[in-house]
């Protein structure tokens, strides 16, 4: 059962655009939601991440969009660049239990053209 | 900012023998460790959860004979695969949290183990 959706699978965007990366949950035990940008060969590292009672955060050209009705969240990269290109991870933190285990989406692979 | 040194990051050992992997956090104390283990263009499994002191928890499925850890400080977990075989060739990865930080986790660099 996989509890945290993401997609696209893979990105390809132009230099100074807008890339859109959504992610979709079911358990409501979820209680922080980060996402973490993994170079190859390199463990990931986080980027950003909000809690459920707000809808929107942003740190500089990244933005999480938090949709709690629908139990959706979505990363923006504004003015995207070369560099961003990397695979970027949604992840959801479960509140249920000892450890507060965190849950990944599957992944989606940004290619940023120059 | 906290960190977390992965040891080694690649290591080639042959079939049948052990491999350990060392997760340090450096400027923080540990309470809770993750591994997690991630094959080519998939993502994190998370395998085990090490609390300090205690022994680790395994995700279903993670064989804990097989994938050792030890927690024995709270700057350290170790990750010892033994009898390795190809199909553990894997990227593993490990990740730190302090107590009082609202259970942020910080990840190691990771550790390409290729068993031949």
């Amino acid at each position: 059962q996989q509890q945290v959706k993401q997609s696209p699978q893979s990105l390809i965007v132009q230099k100074g655009g807008i890339s859109i990366i959504n992610c979709a949950y079911e358990n409501t035990a979820f209680d922080y939601f980060p996402w973490y940008q993994q170079f190859p060969g390199k463990g990931p590292a986080l980027l950003i991440a909000i809690r459920p009672d707000v809808s929107e955060k942003k740190e500089g050209r990244f933005t999480i969009s938090f949709n709690k009705s629908a139990k959706q969240f979505s990363l923006h990269i504004m003015d995207s660049q070369p560099g961003d290109s990397a695979t970027y991870f949604c992840a959801a933190r479960n509140s249920g239990g000892s450890n507060y285990k965190l849950t990944f989406g599957k992944g989606t692979l940004l290619t940023v053209n120059p | 900012g906290a960190v977390v040194s992965q040891h080694p990051s690649r290591v080639i050992c042959k079939s049948g023998t052990s491999v350990k992997i060392e997760c340090r956090s450096l400027d923080f104390q540990a309470t809770t460790m993750f591994w997690y283990r991630q094959f080519p263009k998939q993502s994190l499994m998370l395998m085990a959860t090490s609390n300090e002191g205690s022994k680790a928890t395994y995700e279903q499925g993670v064989e804990k004979d097989k994938f050792l850890i030890n927690h024995a400080s709270l700057t350290l977990s170790t990750l010892t695969v033994t009898s390795a075989h190809p199909e553990d060739s894997s990227f593993y990865i490990c990740s730190a949290r302090a107590r009082g930080t609202g259970r942020l986790d910080t990840f190691g660099s990771g550790t390409r183990l290729t068993v031949v």
